[in-house]
């Protein structure tokens, strides 16, 4: 059974520019969680979308969106890149909305610095 | 609020000591409760979790605890090998979603 594909892995992009990472969770789970991971602020929450909806939304500026596609797979998106964003980006998949009691499995992220 | 609390934020043990990792959370709403070991360069994996109707769990020369009344977990590994060196994190869903502890570098020497 195929884990969470997170692509691309590493990116390197300009402040000003958007990004758009994409994320394909495990088989049969319906649930995608997007995570920010920096060393000065850990893991922190961004959204999840379950069934092509956004169900729970962490505190980041509108610049972050995201979306999930019929399939469960999910991207999300960065505007007017800032200095600031760079930083581990996390996709997390599971069976149900809001990872109540099932398990969250990580994929290897992407690696995104903004210059 | 939304806070896990994690101590320590590092910790250094010999090989074939037991190193224990300790969470604190705030939603007595809390019913589970996942660790991760994050490795350099990959994402977080899971290694273990509790619900709130158990007090203990054991998988292998892994244990988690729970006090719910304290809101209180740990990690306890035992047996402690090199390739146990890594981050640790806990989380809880109180909030519906994974809120994540702040994270124990754990070192383990031969």
């Amino acid at each position: 059974k195929a884990g969470v594909t997170q692509t691309p892995r590493y990116l390197i992009k300009t402040r000003g520019q958007q990004v758009t990472l994409s994320c394909s969770p495990i088989s049969g789970h319906r649930s995608v969680s997007w995570y920010q991971q920096t060393p000065g602020q850990g893991l922190q929450f961004l959204f999840e979308y379950f069934s092509e909806t956004q169900r729970n939304k962490g505190n980041f500026p509108g610049r972050f969106s995201g979306r999930q596609f019929s399939n469960s797979r999910s991207e999300m998106n960065v505007s007017t890149l800032e200095l600031g964003d760079s930083a581990l980006y996390l996709c997390a998949s599971s069976l149900v909305f809001g990872n109540l009691g099932t398990e969250a499995f990580f994929g290897q992220g992407t690696r995104l610095t903004v210059v | 609020g939304e806070n896990v609390e994690q101590h320590p934020s590092t910790l250094s043990v010999q090989e074939g000591d037991s190193a224990v990792i300790k969470c604190t959370y705030s939603d007595s709403a809390s019913n589970y409760f996942p660790w991760y070991k994050q490795e350099l360069g990959k994402g977080p994996q899971l290694i273990i979790d509790i619900r709130s109707n158990v007090g203990e769990k054991k998988d292998q020369r892994i244990a988690v605890t729970l006090n719910k009344t304290a809101k209180h977990f740990s990690l306890h590994i035992t047996e402690t090998q090199p390739e146990d060196s890594a981050v640790y994190f806990c989380a809880d869903t109180g909030f519906q979603k994974l809120v994540f502890g702040t994270g124990t570098r754990l070192l383990v020497s031969p």
